[in-house]
């Protein structure tokens, strides 16, 4: 079965500074991998998706098969990206989407 | 169309009672999904619908839990004689089959169950 693991429930960093959300999966095809955010009193919406390979808000994130990892990535962050962040998974062809459990990022001022 | 939108907001129901949601997807999306998401916890998929056809139930949709989508358009998430543990925020979203947002899910504000 699919599983999405999110090591960080809770993740602060001072602003400018980088930051890194950890997301690591269990799965044996080829899946596709996807971040959300969820930012105060807003709706669930996407940031990102690895075959998409964009760089979104300064957020880049990298599938690593070997691994089994699709860790978000930022190399200088802003107190506006303060939200909760949430890996999600869908194997290839199908819609059963496997979310994480979140890490909820505070960037400090 | 603003997006995808959920009636209720807020539900508050005694165990036992009978409880129905409306999800309004977003007009072009042939796909609609319900999730289920518990404090501390990502969105559970619980059904997916592609226009009118559910494809795809997942284990913890139990015989209580019966969702609809009669015209491919709205649908509806009923629970039958809830449980405590049945409360929860539940999630509705849509996503088109093709085009360049294909697979991006559009979420709605959700649904805040309480059973009391």
């Amino acid at each position: 079965a699919q599983r999405v693991t999110q090591p960080e429930k809770l993740l602060s960093v001072f602003k400018g500074a980088p930051v890194e959300l950890k997301c690591n999966y269990s799965y044996s095809g080829s899946p596709e991998l996807f971040w959300y955010v969820q930012y105060s009193r807003q709706r669930l919406q996407l940031l990102l998706r690895h075959i998409s390979r964009e760089s979104i808000k300064g957020f880049t994130a990298d599938l690593n098969k070997g691994e089994t990892s699709f860790h978000l990535k930022k190399p200088f962050a802003q107190e506006e990206d303060s939200a909760m962040y949430y890996c999600a998974l869908v194997r290839a062809g199908g819609q059963n989407f496997v979310f994480g459990p979140g890490t909820r990022l505070s960037v400090l001022p | 169309d603003t997006g995808v939108s959920q009636d209720p907001r807020h539900k508050i129901t005694k165990r036992g009672q009978n409880v129905t949601f409306r999800c309004d997807p977003i007009s072009e999306h042939n796909r609609l999904y319900w999730y289920r998401q518990t404090l501390g916890q990502g969105p559970e998929f619980l059904t997916y619908f592609q226009n009118e056809a559910q494809l795809e139930k997942s284990r913890l949709l139990s015989d209580r839990f019966s969702a609809e989508r009669p015209k491919g358009s709205f649908s509806t998430l009923e629970i039958q004689r809830t449980e405590q543990g049945d409360s929860a925020m539940y999630l509705c979203a849509s996503s088109s089959i093709a085009g360049i947002n294909y697979n991006e899910q559009f979420f709605g504000p959700g649904t805040r169950l309480t059973v009391l």
